[in-house]
């Protein structure tokens, strides 16, 4: 059975400073593994979806990595920003295109101005 | 156009009523979720619907019946609820063909569900 793991759970850092979120999953036969952001009370948005084949993506401030082979992913975030402030969720789907996510427990990020 | 609308944004029931979820996305996506998701924990998948054929049921309780009357649209009929089942109702949906390369889901910002 697929375990998603996130750390850490929550992080705390001043403004302007590049972190890294982690992201682990037990199975390393996946589809794709996607990150996404969610804000208090609210859906969710997709930041990145990295396919199985792939190593990385970027956007703008976020790049994420893939590893299968050692079943982690992690979210770089550079330069960040107050607005950057929220929980950010990885999750996975198996090798068949199910649509099926597995989520991790998420991390909670707060950037102090 | 990438929104999914839910409503009602908060419902409140009581565990005799019988009350229904609406979600809807003119993206032309041909599959749709629903999620449940319950306060600090992630999103669970409840059901999914793939060109109007439900595809995915995570053994759902029948309390939550699920309908999909058109490409666009997408209900939770929920009746007999218990307090239990108050959570955070998502919706998402996302272009559907395994030949696709990408599988993004674009998620409505759900409804609020109490159930007294």
């Amino acid at each position: 059975k697929q375990e998603v793991t996130q750390i850490p759970a929550a992080l705390s850092v001043p403004e302007g400073e590049n972190l890294v979120l982690n992201c682990s999953f037990t199975d390393s036969a996946i589809y794709n593994l996607q990150w996404f952001r969610q804000d208090p009370g609210k859906g969710l948005t997709s930041l990145l979806l990295i396919q199985s084949s792939q190593r990385e993506q970027t956007s703008g401030r976020l790049n994420a990595s893939l590893d299968k082979s050692s079943g982690r992913s992690t979210l770089y975030i550079a330069a960040s920003q107050p607005g950057d402030s929220a929980t950010y969720l990885c999750a996975v789907e198996g090798v068949r295109n199910t649509g099926k996510l597995i989520f991790g427990q998420g991390t909670t990020l707060q950037v102090k101005p | 156009d990438t929104e999914v609308t839910q409503t009602p944004k908060h419902l409140v029931m009581g565990m005799t009523n019988k009350k229904s979820l609406k979600c809807e996305q003119h993206m032309g996506h041909r599959a749709m979720y629903w999620y449940k998701q319950k306060a600090k924990k992630p999103p669970e998948l409840m059901f999914v619907y793939s060109y109007e054929k439900l595809s995915i049921n995570e053994s759902v309780p029948s309390r939550f019946s699920p309908e999909c009357p058109n490409s666009s649209l997408l209900n939770l009929h929920l009746h007999a609820l218990q307090p239990e089942d108050s959570a955070l109702y998502l919706c998402a949906s996302s272009q559907e063909g395994v030949w696709l390369a990408k599988n993004i889901q674009y998620f409505g910002a759900g409804t609020r569900l109490s159930v007294l």
